[in-house]
């Protein structure tokens, strides 16, 4: 029963690098989405998706692009890193039908020096 | 854009007290979740409040949902050290697309 599969759980990367963050769900459900979480900042929605083909962004967009081809799959793309964007990043998934509870990831935390 | 308001941020109390955590939201939803976070680790659901006056319990943690007033609240009886931990709330928008997060309350249970 795997739930959310992030990875990878640490990763270090220099200022200008870019990186792919993954994230897998075996529960069917039509959303997905990327927060980031910052002290005292609570979570902030990053970019979300409704299903396959289909993304929107959240609060916090910059420097972040995603693509949704499967059910299952959501990565998250840091296009140029920046120190603004050290963080832990949760991965989550959720459906409409029953509760619709959020489902999290492990989370990744990231250094960028 | 819907706004989540927790207070208090911090807590302290000691064992065998009770507190009660409060969370705020600014627009209309009828379902509203609250997390457990532990150092280090993700987020784990503890309660789904799917409708006004809904009411969950389990253990010595009970949450509550007012829809007219726009709060929650989660009830801690007889604290223990094992509660210590960081309690998020989270409401979601109306399409259920979007889910927003107070800032959570971290607790610490003091023998």
């Amino acid at each position: 029963n795997a739930g959310v599969t992030q990875t990878p759980k640490f990763q270090v990367l220099k200022t200008g690098q870019s990186m792919t963050l993954q994230c897998a769900q075996d529960m069917n459900h039509e959303y997905m989405s990327w927060y980031r979480q910052d002290p005292g900042m609570g979570l902030r929605l990053i970019h979300y998706s409704v299903g396959a083909g289909i993304t929107d962004q959240g609060e916090v967009p910059n420097g972040y692009n995603v693509s949704r081809s499967t059910t299952e799959d959501f990565p998250l793309r840091l296009l140029s890193a920046a120190p603004s964007q050290t963080s832990v990043y949760f991965c989550a998934s959720s459906s409409w039908t029953g509760a619709g509870e959020a489902f999290f990831g492990q989370g990744t935390r990231l250094t960028v020096v | 854009e819907l706004k989540v308001e927790q207070n208090p941020l911090f807590l302290s109390m000691q064992e065998g007290k009770n507190y009660t955590i409060y969370c705020n939201y600014s627009t209309t939803s009828d379902r509203l979740y609250w997390y457990r976070q532990d150092p280090g680790k993700s987020l784990e659901s503890l309660f789904v409040l799917l409708s006004n006056g809904a009411v969950k319990q389990e253990g010595r943690l009970m949450a509550s949902l007012d829809t007219k007033a726009r709060l929650s609240t989660l009830h801690i009886t007889a604290a223990v050290h094992d509660l210590s931990a960081t309690y998020f709330c989270a409401v979601a928008s109306v399409t259920g697309n979007q889910f927003y997060f107070g800032t959570g309350t971290s607790l610490t249970v003091i023998p």
